[in-house]
């Protein structure tokens, strides 16, 4: 079967740096997804790895291990903003076209 | 503006009434899903299109239908809802099926069945 797993809460405090971790388990990989989504809010695209490293954009930098099943997005300076669930998302190859399965979201509650 | 809108954005409604949620894209994208997201489970996708007239059930399809007679339009019908499809609804488009693309969310439609 298909699995995601990412910590359900962190906590971190403004202007430090925080790593979220995301492990997957899943066949037929094109990539890997991270977004955005303030409560009650419409998820939103932050960045996409289909290889291997560290893709960084601004304060927000996401790495690949394809090999190990792992991802983390890393956010620098942190604003009061950043507070939300931050979701991975494995992008698979399913019936010819592609499929994204969703982690459950790290809630990510920023303190001044 | 390029954008994924949904409507209505709120609705209360019994069970058993047919209700309708549309969905709709200006982007010219061929991909178009549907995703109800509740506490503890994440974004769970009902069905998606890959185009036209091509449609296919996700990972929670029962109780939904959906259709796509236009490329801009895919609107998800309940025939007759339930309290357990009570949940936050999104719709989300992407250029192509290839997976290759981040989708695009709608605003959202919280949908309470009583």
């Amino acid at each position: 079967g298909q699995n995601i797993d990412q910590p359900t809460e962190m906590t971190a405090t403004e202007g430090a740096i925080v790593q979220i971790n995301c492990t997957y388990q899943t066949s037929g990989f094109n990539g890997l997804f991270w977004y955005q989504q303030h409560a009650g809010e419409a998820p939103t695209f932050l960045s996409y790895n289909v290889l291997d490293g560290l893709e960084e954009k601004g304060r927000f930098s996401s790495f690949l291990s394809r090999s190990k099943g792992y991802s983390y997005l890393l956010l620098k300076e942190l604003q009061m903003k950043d507070s939300a669930s931050y979701l991975c998302a494995v992008s698979m190859i399913y019936n010819q076209g592609g499929k994204l399965i969703f982690g459950q979201g790290t809630e990510l509650s920023v303190k001044p | 503006e390029a954008q994924v809108t949904q409507n209505p954005r709120y609705l209360i409604t019994v069970t058993g009434k047919k209700l309708t949620v549309t969905c709709s894209q200006n982007m010219n994208h061929e991909y178009m899903s549907w995703y109800r997201q509740d506490p503890g489970l994440g974004l769970r996708q009902i069905y998606y299109s890959m185009n036209v007239e091509v449609t296919d059930k996700g990972d929670v399809p029962e109780g939904y239908k959906v259709s796509r007679k236009e490329k801009r339009n895919f609107p998800l019908i309940l025939e007759s809802p339930s309290p357990n499809q009570t949940s936050l609804y999104f719709c989300a488009s992407s250029p192509t099926g290839t997976g290759f693309y981040e989708q695009y969310f709608g605003p959202g439609t919280r949908l309470t069945v009583t």
